[in-house]
């Protein structure tokens, strides 16, 4: 089975500085890696996904993440916080199954930023 | 195109009364999911229905819930006797008819916020 396991349940920075938010994959496969983004009491919008091709995959709004298999790795990147990324992120990975796929879920980190 | 639909966007429930919650998938969808947002958690899978049919059912409580997207019509995601603990957000995605589905994005609708008091 495939599981994602996010490590921080929040992260707080401070607007213009680095933003990292780790994410460690389990998958029997070489799996499908998402980031998604939810605002307070909106839907998901996808940020960036990975689906075996570059390792480094550039996303929405300036995000990035890049696949490390060696270290069951997808840490989500920005080099620079803005306040409007105030949001919980979320790891996704795909499971496959015969003929369809189901999303996984990590529980989520909340990212808070100050002026 | 619109996108992915749902409604209501919130919904209060005494407990014991039925939710029923709709998802109108995005133009040329035909396979729909459901997820629950318990609070604090990350979204977890509920079903994935294709049109008149339920493919996986895995991540259902096994009494109370049942979901169904029939050949006409939203899907819905019914929940009788609703009790304190079924409080969360639900979201549905859809993604393209395809045989090769697992391929493509889940397209997330905005959610349906119930509250059982």
């Amino acid at each position: 089975a495939q599981s994602v396991t996010q490590l921080d349940s929040h992260v707080s920075v401070s607007e213009g500085t680095p933003v990292l938010l780790r994410c460690n994959y389990s998958s029997s496969y070489s799996p499908s890696l998402f980031w998604y983004v939810q605002h307070p009491n909106k839907g998901l919008q996808l940020l960036l996904k990975y689906t075996s091709a570059a390792t480094l995959v550039k996303g929405i709004n300036g995000f990035e993440a890049e696949f490390k298999k060696s270290e069951t790795s997808f840490h989500l990147t920005k080099p620079s916080a803005h306040m409007s990324d105030a949001a919980e992120y979320f790891c996704v990975v795909r499971s496959y199954y015969s003929g369809y796929s189901t999303l996984t879920f990590g529980k989520g980190t909340m990212l808070l930023v100050s002026p | 195109n619109a996108g992915v639909m749902q409604n209501p966007r919130h919904l209060v429930r005494r407990r014991g009364q039925e939710a029923r919650l709709r998802c109108s998938p995005m133009k040329g969808h035909s396979h729909v999911y459901w997820y629950r947002q318990l609070p604090e958690e990350g979204l977890k899978f509920m079903v994935y229905l294709q049109k008149e049919n339920i493919i996986d059912e895995s991540g259902m409580p096994k009494e109370r819930f049942s979901a169904e997207f029939p050949k006409e019509g939203p899907s819905i995601l019914r929940i009788q006797q609703v009790v304190r603990g079924d409080s969360a957000a639900y979201f549905c995605a859809s993604s393209p008819e395809d045989r090769l589905t697992q391929l493509y994005e889940q397209y997330f609708g905005p959610g349906t916020r119930l509250t059982v008091t």
